[in-house]
Formats: structure tokens, C-alpha cells, sequence
């Protein structure tokens, strides 16, 4: 059973550009959230996609958005990047909503803005 | 209101040690608490977690004592071995939302052999 997976592992932009990560989340899972972390801390929620909506949504800016498709797995699109948008963006999948049961990460991608 | 705080910042233990790692929250609504364990280049997971109607659980080596009037929690690892050496996270969350995890800022533990 594959557990959550996210592409590209590592990636490198420059200031003002845009990037596109993507999720798939683990079998069997129909929500999807995301969340950044920046290097010594925490993750920080950025938002929750179930049944292709976006249910919640952390303190982020509008430059951050997102898509669920039919099969649940998830993008996360980030626009006019900033130097402080470096960090591990780290994708969870989970089901069902609000169950007991819960968030499984993946391995994260790496985006670092020059 | 929606802060996890997390101490110590670093931790370091001798093999064979107990390791505890301390947490306190201030939304009484959070109902959920898991402990994510993470290594470096990889994603945080899932070590144990707890719901407020108990006050101890316990999985192998690792027990979650938990305190609701005192809004804190904590982390033992008994018997310490170096494997043990990463990141741990504490965090926090309102199930009715669905599960969006607030997160202390991390503790790093050192096992040394």
C-alpha cells in the first residue's frame, strides 16, 4: 500500500515565478491538507482540500492556492514567489473527514526561491 | 489562542535514558493530540496521539501523559536508543474541523550511545 506521495522532491525557482507541487495521498484517503516548513520549525497549515473543495484555510496570502481532482490527489500553486517562501511544503492525507483516524505525511518537496 | 508550545528546543540523552518532551495548549477546544517523529529530508510520522478523556496512553516504548485542566502534555520515551535521535512535534487539533494540525515548534533529541 503506498502511503502519501508528493513530486518533485526538490526544486529551485527565483523571485516572482510561479511553481506547481502535487500530492497523492494515500489509498483509501479523500482529504487532503497542506502545510509549509520553514527549516527549524513547526509545519503551518495552509489549507484543506475535500471532495475537490477547499474546506480550510491557514493564515497564508492568496498567492497560495490549490485544486483537488476526482481522484483526490492535490496541487498546491504558488504565485509571484518570495525569498520567505523557501521551505519543506509537506502534503497529509486523511479519511475519513474528521474521523478518528489520522494525518498521514508525505515526504515533502523541497522549494527553495533565489 | 491557536499556539502549541513546545519545550526544550534540544534534548540530549543517554542510551538506555528517558527522554520528555513537554507541550501546552490554550484553545480547550482542541480534542486531539498526536506526536509526529521526523528525520531529516523526511516527512513527520505518526508516533502516538491522545484524546482528552484519558490521561495516560501508552505504545511500546514511547507514553503520552495528559493533563486537561493544566492544558499541558507530554512525551516520555523510555529506554532511549540512539534510532531515537530526531525531531518530535506535538500538535493539536479540533476534530470538527476536520483535522487541521497546530504544531509546537519542535524538539530536537539527541541519543548518544
Amino acid at each position: 500500500d503506498a502511503g502519501v506521495t508528493q513530486s518533485p522532491t526538490h526544486l529551485i525557482k527565483t523571485r516572482g515565478q510561479q511553481v506547481t507541487l502535487r500530492c497523492s495521498p494515500k489509498s483509501g484517503h479523500d482529504t487532503v491538507s497542506w502545510y509549509q516548513q520553514a527549516l527549524g520549525q513547526g509545519p503551518q497549515f495552509i489549507f484543506q482540500y475535500y471532495e475537490e473543495e477547499e474546506r480550510q484555510r491557514g493564515n497564508f496570502p492568496d498567492r497560495f492556492s490549490g485544486h483537488q481532482f476526482p481522484n483526490y490527489s492535490s496541487e498546491l500553486n504558488v504565485n509571484a514567489l518570495l525569498l520567505g517562501d523557501s521551505a519543506l511544503y509537506l502534503c497529509a492525507s486523511s479519511f475519513p473527514a474528521g474521523s478518528t483516524d489520522t494525518q498521514y505525511f508525505g515526504p515533502g518537496t523541497r522549494l527553495t526561491v533565489l | 489562542q491557536q499556539q502549541v508550545k513546545q519545550s526544550p528546543q534540544s534534548l540530549i540523552v543517554q542510551k538506555g535514558g528517558i527522554s520528555i518532551i513537554n507541550c501546552a495548549y490554550e484553545n480547550t477546544a482542541f480534542d486531539y493530540f498526536p506526536w509526529y517523529q521526523q528525520f531529516p529530508g523526511k516527512g513527520p510520522a505518526l508516533l502516538i496521539a491522545i484524546r482528552p478523556d484519558v490521561s495516560e496512553k501508552k505504545e511500546g516504548r514511547f507514553t503520552i501523559s495528559f493533563n486537561k485542566s493544566a492544558k499541558q502534555f507530554s512525551l516520555h520515551i523510555m529506554d532511549s536508543q540512539p534510532g531515537d535521535s530526531a525531531t518530535y512535534f506535538c500538535a493539536a487539533s479540533e476534530t470538527r474541523w476536520g483535522q487541521n494540525f497546530v504544531f509546537g515548534p519542535g524538539t530536537r533529541l539527541s541519543v548518544l550511545p
